[in-house]
């Protein structure tokens, strides 16, 4: 079955511990990006990756990271979380993004993450 | 930049009621249009999509018609059923650079459908 699986799918953490949130695609994708869902505010980028070793910042960047060191695989990692990165994150994937902009993105189901 | 409005919520419905769920765009150049839809629990999935003027997107008895002259791409359904309960985004995607892929989304609308 085509899928973006995102782990784990609850956390909670406290202030400054690291943490990973992996995400993986058997679609062979060549685009993958991570976005937070928070209420009132829809979903907003906050970093995309258009191949493997190609990664840049979207709209809310601040505090995270990203690597793209295979096709497949976009983790998500937060070095030292705070309380304002309590969200619902998605993972989300697409095959070449076509010039006319229609390109579908398949979702993860979510990893809602709380810092305390 | 671009930015995506959708009517405030959430919609509360009698089950076969019509429903409508405003959206309104502001972009650049001319952007396609989709629906997400959000069912508890679960990942966004696309309900249906419109790449140029006028276009009808429609999916699972939801259509929408991208209207330039409004920017605008309301979603309708004729007779919601129980079934439809979830939180619908309108979304936007603009081509050009490195927006390739990117969808900037409205704020949601969370939708009940009582019996």
């Amino acid at each position: 079955e085509a899928q973006v699986t995102q782990n784990p799918r609850y956390l909670i953490t406290v202030t400054g511990k690291k943490l990973t949130v992996t995400c993986s695609q058997n679609m062979n994708h060549e685009y993958m990006s991570w976005y937070r869902q928070d209420p009132g505010l829809g979903l907003r980028q906050i970093y995309y990756s258009m191949n493997v070793e190609v990664t840049d910042k979207g709209d809310v960047p601040e505090g995270y990271k990203v690597s793209r060191k295979e096709k497949r695989n976009f983790p998500l990692i937060l070095e030292s979380p705070s309380p304002n990165q309590t969200s619902l994150y998605f993972c989300a994937s697409t095959d070449s993004p076509r010039p006319s902009g229609a390109n579908v993105l398949t979702f993860g189901a979510g990893s809602r993450l709380t810092v305390l | 930049g671009d930015s995506v409005t959708q009517m405030e919520g959430p919609v509360t419905l009698s089950e076969e009621a019509f429903l409508t769920i405003n959206c309104t765009y502001t972009a650049t150049g001319y952007p396609s249009l989709f629906w997400y839809v959000q069912y508890p629990g679960e990942g966004l999935q696309l309900l249906l999509k419109a790449t140029k003027a006028d276009d009808k997107g429609s999916n699972k008895g939801f259509e929408a018609t991208y209207r330039k002259e409004t920017t605008s791409f309301h979603l309708e359904k004729g007779s919601v059923q129980v079934s439809d309960s979830a939180v619908y985004f309108c979304a936007l995607s603009n081509a050009g650079g490195t927006s390739y892929g990117k969808l900037t989304f409205g704020q949601g609308t969370i939708l009940t459908v009582h019996p």
